[in-house]
């Protein structure tokens, strides 16, 4: 199994621009997450996916944040416009949610590096 | 609702030493926790995760945690440490919903 892709995994852009991170999740898997690191606020949940749904997005930051689940092998999270203080990792984690709630593994991509100049 | 508390910020160990990662929660309801590790420029993964049983659980690489219920800790150990494990580790709760709750991480250092 290829394991949870992001791409791209580096992102160098302009403040204002459109920034648009790509996330696949292991074939199966049926919840899907974003979330943001950065060294001052640790590891972020920004929103949440259970069979392509969205379950919970009150951890986006604000409204230039969008993040969409067309179907159960891809996700988009959008920034729109961008802003210097958007500058973080941006990881996708996947899981099979087959058990009871919380108990499943989180299988995270390798992160996608975004710095908004 | 939880919250997690990793006591060391960073933890510098010689080669070959035992090494203990602090970790305590917080929480009014059972809780299932899980330790992650993240090397240089990848994504987390699972160390191991207790989720309920014995207290004692052993996961991969050597390493292992203890469930204290009267403490509200998961400290992780091990006993004899590589090079290779120098990585960032997170101690991470659930109450049983779909949101877990990481720590801020200790980077672990290895030191020749």
């Amino acid at each position: 199994d290829a394991g949870v892709i992001q791409s791209p995994r580096h992102e160098v852009t302009e403040m204002g621009q459109e920034v648009t991170l790509r996330c696949k999740p292991i074939s199966g898997h049926n919840s899907l997450f974003w979330y943001r690191q950065t060294m001052m606020r640790g590891l972020e949940l920004l929103i949440y996916f259970n069979n392509n749904v969205p379950i919970d997005d009150s951890g986006m930051p604000e409204d230039r944040f969008s993040a969409k689940m067309p179907n159960a092998s891809f996700s988009t999270l959008k920034i729109q416009p961008s802003e210097p203080r958007d500058s973080a990792v941006y990881f996708c984690a996947s899981v099979a949610s087959g058990g009871a709630w919380g108990t499943d593994t989180q299988y995270f991509g390798p992160g996608t590096r975004l710095t908004v100049l | 609702a939880q919250s997690v508390t990793q006591l060391d910020s960073q933890v510098p160990v010689f080669e070959e030493a035992p090494v203990e990662l602090r970790c305590n929660y917080s929480s009014s309801v059972s809780v299932y926790l899980f330790w992650y590790v993240q090397y240089p420029n990848q994504g987390l993964q699972l160390l191991l995760k207790y989720l309920s049983g014995s207290t004692l659980v052993k996961g991969i690489n050597g390493f292992e945690a203890e469930f204290n219920k009267s403490q509200t800790s998961f400290h992780l150990r091990k006993p004899s440490v590589h090079i290779s494990d120098t990585a960032e580790y997170f101690c991470a709760v659930s109450a049983g919903g779909f949101k877990t709750i990481f720590g801020a991480g200790t980077r672990l250092f290895v030191k020749a």
